[in-house]
């Protein structure tokens, strides 16, 4: 079983500064997903980027990056220029990859809430 | 991206009831969904796997009979709560498998028993 463990629960950054939030997991599987997915506090939850782990290229969406590490089994999330619309709940998620195309059960960590302070 | 709609976004209702969630999937068809449950501050729990023209599979320690789940349409499934009772108060979330698009979720309903 996959197992996904953020350590940081909450955090605060000022705004227009740069927070990285951390993310490790624990998995026998080499070919996988790895998703961090925002909950505002509407509690729509919003996918911010995902990553395939076959890649070796970080993934960049805007102001967020990651950091994959795949050997050390950690997944960190970069924001920066943070924005007070980026006051959230952030999860980190796992998800096996499917050899059909099909649909595997995604894992996801206890969540890190963060604020934005202007 | 896809848009799933879920219905109610919350309700109220008395403890004895039961209560029926609709999460519906408006631009694509959607085989599999997923429900999740969510209590404060806390991570989503997957309940279920609704599989459409076929029973949902449910995770250990959730009881099918006390969340019925159908998904008789490519974008229709609903979670019926049956006979609430005040633990069973929580945040109810849905989401959609799109093979090519990966997991869009619903906005979540907020049930409270009381």
């Amino acid at each position: 079983a996959q197992t996904v463990t953020q350590s940081q629960p909450e955090m605060s950054v000022q705004e227009a500064e740069t927070v990285t939030l951390s993310c490790t997991y624990d998995t026998s599987e080499s070919n996988y997903y790895l998703f961090w997915y925002k909950q505002p506090p509407s509690r729509q939850m919003i996918l911010v980027i995902r990553q395939e782990a076959y890649k070796q290229q970080n993934a960049t969406e805007n102001r967020f990056s990651v950091n994959f590490q795949k050997a050390a089994k950690s997944f960190s999330l970069k924001i920066s220029d943070s924005q007070l619309g980026d006051t959230a709940m952030y999860f980190c998620a796992f998800m096996k990859h499917a050899t059909s195309g099909g649909y595997q059960k995604v894992t996801f960590g206890t969540g890190t809430k963060l604020q934005v302070i202007p | 991206g896809a848009v799933v709609s879920q219905h109610p976004s919350w309700v109220i209702c008395k403890s004895g009831t039961s209560v029926k969630i609709e999460c519906r999937s408006l631009d694509f068809q959607a085989t599999t969904m997923f429900w999740y449950r969510q209590f404060p501050k806390q991570s989503l729990m997957l309940m279920a796997t609704s599989n459409e023209g076929s029973k949902a599979t449910y995770e250990q320690g959730v009881e099918k009979d006390k969340f019925l789940i159908n998904h008789a349409s490519l974008t229709l499934s609903t979670l019926t709560v049956t006979s609430a009772h005040p633990e069973d108060s929580s945040f109810y979330i849905c989401s959609v498998w799109g093979t090519g698009r990966g997991y869009t979720f619903g906005s979540g309903t907020r049930l409270t028993v009381v």
